[in-house]
């Protein structure tokens, strides 16, 4: 079946560091892909989405590229700050309507100052 | 616009009864979908209703069902609970038009505890 997978944090970071998390993906079909947050205290939202190979989702900083040929959809920032500590969940859909979400395990972000 | 709502936010069982977790979606938002988030097994999708009709179903037993009301209003019922049971149940909400890759909406979930 589809499943997700995305790399074990916690993920420690100093302010201004660069981010990565990968997550590759397996499906049978051609599904959409998403990135969504979780701040402490807070419910689930969506940072970022791509519905075909080789859009590129962007929010916030953050970016991700839908990598078909490598079944990937890595979430990258280029400088990152201590409001962005929170629990990052890569996710795929293989329906139109983008439910019945597929979420990797979680990876958690601390940024210190 | 008022967020997607789950009542109630913290609920106390024990094993073998049956519980009832209610959500109320965006207004507008025909879509309702379940998601139980444990430790162990991650954020894990349940179901799916649209217009009072379940259009996609996770891999869960039978004891997990769910229905949606004319005002997309839903609930979802665990009977003969379990301990492995225990979880945060995350309800969401979108538009739900085929065609259109909807934003879901999440809600602040409801905590369960089976004793």
């Amino acid at each position: 079946g589809d499943s997700v997978t995305q790399m074990e944090g916690p993920v420690t970071l100093s302010e201004e560091a660069f981010l990565t998390i990968n997550c590759t993906y397996t499906a049978t079909g051609y599904p959409s892909l998403f990135w969504y947050v979780q701040y402490p205290g807070e419910g689930l939202q969506l940072l970022l989405k791509a519905t075909k190979a080789d859009d590129k989702g962007s929010n916030k900083g953050f970016e991700a590229t839908y990598r078909k040929e490598t079944t990937s959809f890595h979430l990258e920032k280029g400088s990152v700050q201590v409001s962005d500590s929170a629990v990052y969940f890569c996710a795929l859909s293989e329906n139109q309507a983008g439910t019945a979400l597929i979420f990797g395990k979680g990876t958690t972000l601390s940024v210190s100052s | 616009k008022a967020g997607v709502t789950q009542t109630p936010r913290y609920l106390i069982k024990t094993r073998g009864q049956q519980v009832t977790l209610s959500c109320s979606p965006i207004s507008g938002h025909r879509s309702v979908s379940w998601y139980q988030q444990t430790p162990g097994q991650g954020l894990q999708f349940l179901f799916e209703y649209f217009s009072e009709t379940q259009r996609n179903k996770g891999n869960f037993p039978g004891r997990f069902s769910g229905r949606q009301f004319s005002n997309s209003r839903s609930e979802m019922n665990v009977s003969t609970l379990e301990l492995g049971d225990s979880a945060l149940y995350l309800c969401a909400s979108s538009i739900g038009g085929q065609g259109l890759t909807d934003t879901q909406y999440f809600g602040p979930g409801t905590r369960l505890t089976v004793l």
